[in-house]
């Protein structure tokens, strides 16, 4: 079935580390987009890519870095930087030729401790 | 992207339908309106949208006002599996540039009682 995965659902690590979030595709979207959400809290937009080997910062780029080496891959890293890191972390995708809506994965929820 | 007003909360009968509202009164002549709705701890999903005609799909029905200030997305026949926050967004249909971010809102909180 085409979609997106997100792997792992649940992720622990430790203050400090760095931690990289898996999100795929097969829909062959061009654009691929990362969100943070926070409890009660609507989506904020961290990066997002609409070619490969490109991609811009959104609203809360912050601490967070991100690659586009494939078309059906974009992984978010969580580096030490990120001052609140604990999350659900959720991936998209659209097209960009029509008008579309954007597909969601099931989400990563983060926890730092 | 317009602003989108939505009540906090509602619920209803299981197999009866559900009617949730959204006020857009500065939408722009080029933008849709879309619904999302997230089920706890999982990923918002797509529902519906439309410009200025009412649409139908499998999943749920959306009335467009004539002046499209305002829209009301039908659940048939609602389920207890439909308790979700809803999310109304108004924005253009294309994804590119300064338009590739989807602004989430709090959403109305659905909650469909046996």
């Amino acid at each position: 079935d085409g979609g997106i995965t997100q792997s792992p659902k649940y992720l622990f690590r430790k203050e400090g580390q760095n931690v990289t979030l898996s999100c795929e595709q097969n829909l062959n979207h061009d654009a691929m987009y990362w969100y943070r959400q926070d409890p009660g809290q609507g989506l904020r937009l961290i990066y997002y890519s609409q070619i490969v080997n490109d991609f811009q910062k959104g609203d809360i780029a912050e601490g967070y870095s991100v690659s586009r080496e494939k078309k059906e891959s974009f992984p978010l890293t969580v580096t030490s930087a990120q001052k609140n890191p604990t999350a659900f972390y959720l991936c998209a995708s659209s097209a960009l030729d029509r008008v579309t809506e954007a597909f969601f994965g099931q989400g990563t929820r983060l926890t730092v401790v | 992207d317009a602003k989108t007003t939505q009540p906090t909360s509602m619920d209803c009968a299981e197999g009866r339908a559900a009617n949730l509202p959204c006020n857009h009164s500065t939408i722009s002549g080029n933008e849709y309106v879309y619904w999302y709705r997230q089920i706890h701890s999982q990923g918002p999903q797509y529902i519906i949208h439309g410009l200025k005609n009412n649409e139908t799909n499998e999943m749920a029905s959306l009335i467009i006002t004539e002046d499209r200030k305002s829209s009301t997305l039908i659940l048939p026949h609602a389920t207890l599996r439909d308790t979700a926050v809803y999310y109304c967004i108004v924005r253009v249909g294309y994804f590119t540039g300064a338009n590739s971010k989807l602004t989430f809102g709090k959403g109305i909180t659905l909650s469909v009682r046996p």
